[in-house]
């Protein structure tokens, strides 16, 4: 799976919009760029994928960059249960049951 | 809710005993998995079951027995267990199908295992 880069932590203002770049520069043609999240001693919680289109869901919204370098998940309206943390995976379109692997992630504080 | 649940969500348990986590999933998938989660390390996969059959078995020791009786559910058997086994235990599902364009996979919220 590609490698990806994100920044290890960010700040964000309850209500306001949670914007967290992932750089996965070395991605292939048939991978997706997955999010997941999380919160302290809970399980991974999905939130969204894509593979070049722009993708919404009820969670958030997902831009990838016209070259799928890069990506940003966009938490519209943080509120204080979006504190977590968030992985950026890229992965193939089928992996046969691989492990899914976690890089160290964005931990998210949003203050109040 | 993400349709898999697991029980319980919190288990002490002392190096003699036997105890079993359960996984239970409500989505239809056919495959699961048993991930350890120990604290600041990444998630470890331990097992993969597709359609109650073992496809991996990522060198566990044999005091960790899975059991898949069905697709649906998956059990973690565990006895006479170390201190360093202590853990969060995490169980996933998938739909496990080439033709599917993506195989995501959904967490359990886990167990929280202490050894004592």
């Amino acid at each position: 799976d590609a490698k990806t880069t994100q920044p290890p932590s960010m700040d964000c203002a309850e209500g306001r919009a949670a914007n967290l770049p992932c750089n996965h520069s070395t991605i292939s043609g048939n991978e997706y760029v997955y999010w997941y999240r999380q919160i302290h001693s809970q399980g991974p919680q999905y939130i969204i994928h894509g593979l070049k289109n722009n993708e919404t869901n009820e969670m958030a919204s997902l831009i990838i960059t016209e070259d799928r370098k890069s990506s940003t998940l966009i938490l519209p309206h943080a509120t204080l249960r979006d504190t977590a943390v968030y992985y950026c995976i890229v992965r193939p379109t089928y992996t046969g049951r691989r492990a899914l692997t976690f890089g160290s992630g964005t931990r998210l504080q949003v203050q109040p | 809710e993400t349709g898999v649940t697991q029980t319980p969500r919190h288990l002490v348990m002392g190096m003699t005993n036997k105890k079993s986590l359960k996984c239970e999933q409500h989505l239809g998938h056919n495959a699961m998995y048993w991930y350890k989660q120990s604290a600041k390390k990444p998630l470890e996969l331990m097992f993969v079951y597709n359609f109650k059959e073992q496809t991996e078995n990522n060198s566990v020791p044999s005091r960790f027995s899975p059991e898949c009786p069905n697709s649906s559910h998956l059990f973690l058997h565990l006895h006479t267990l170390q201190p360093e086994d202590s853990a969060l235990y995490l169980c996933a599902s998938s739909q496990d199908r080439v033709s599917s364009s993506t195989d995501t996979q959904y967490f359990g919220p886990g167990t929280r295992l202490t050894v004592l």
